[in-house]
């Protein structure tokens, strides 16, 4: 079955801009998890959506947001961009047994 | 509150050696454990998840246990290859199906 997918590869934005990040889970699956991962620095967890609702979130401002559509797509979007906010990022969905896997990512550069 | 340790945070062995990398965590009500690796400027790729009613997965040279009553789950590595280099992240799946992550072990396999 198809993994995880994630668009674009890679993103450059210059400081101040918006950056809109794309994940689909594998069809039929609920979940999707947005997480962080600076360069040196370990995952952290930024949103989780699944049927549609937003489940929990993790400590980042406000300009990190999200949405999931009806066939379970999401977005990432990212306001107002800052510097350190260069970062891979990783979408992930659940699948049975509460197993997580992880798309490609999206290399975000802020410059 | 979960919180989840690896040690070490690096390691570098020869070729061919069997190794064993640790994950240790603080809150025995899990629902799984699950192992990845990940490979520089890469997603994350699942190695082996354990429910919490199982003592251990093996999938090829890999074998992961876990020791509830203990806190501890271990990444058994036989005959490193030059290959297996990459980070090794462990995650708790807590008793609210929230995933707390590890920080990772840094693996270099010296040819």
């Amino acid at each position: 079955e198809a993994g995880v997918t994630q668009s674009p590869t890679h993103l450059i934005k210059t400081r101040g801009q918006q950056a809109t990040l794309r994940c689909s889970p594998i069809s039929g699956h609920t979940s999707v998890y947005w997480y962080q991962q600076a360069l040196g620095l370990g995952l952290q967890f930024l949103l989780w959506y699944d049927e549609g609702e937003e489940r929990n979130r993790g400590n980042f401002p406000p300009r990190f947001s999200g949405r999931q559509f009806p066939n379970y797509s999401s977005e990432l979007n990212v306001n107002a961009l800052e510097l350190e906010d260069s970062a891979l990022y990783l979408c992930a969905d659940d699948r049975g047994r509460y197993e997580q896997y992880f798309g490609p990512g999206t290399r975000l550069t802020v410059t | 509150k979960q919180e989840v340790t690896q040690i070490p945070a690096a390691l570098s062995v020869p070729e061919g050696e069997n190794l064993v990398l640790n994950c240790s965590f603080t809150d025995s009500a899990i629902y799984n454990l699950q192992w990845f690796r990940q490979d520089p400027g890469k997603g994350l790729t699942s190695l082996l998840l354990i429910q919490s009613s199982q003592r251990e997965q093996t999938s090829g040279r890999l074998n992961a246990s876990l020791d509830k009553s203990s806190g501890r789950s271990t990444l058994y590595i036989a005959a490193s290859q030059p290959g297996d280099s990459a980070t090794y992240l462990c995650a708790v799946r807590d008793s609210n199906y929230q995933l707390i992550w590890g920080a990772g072990t840094k693996l270099i396999i010296k040819p």
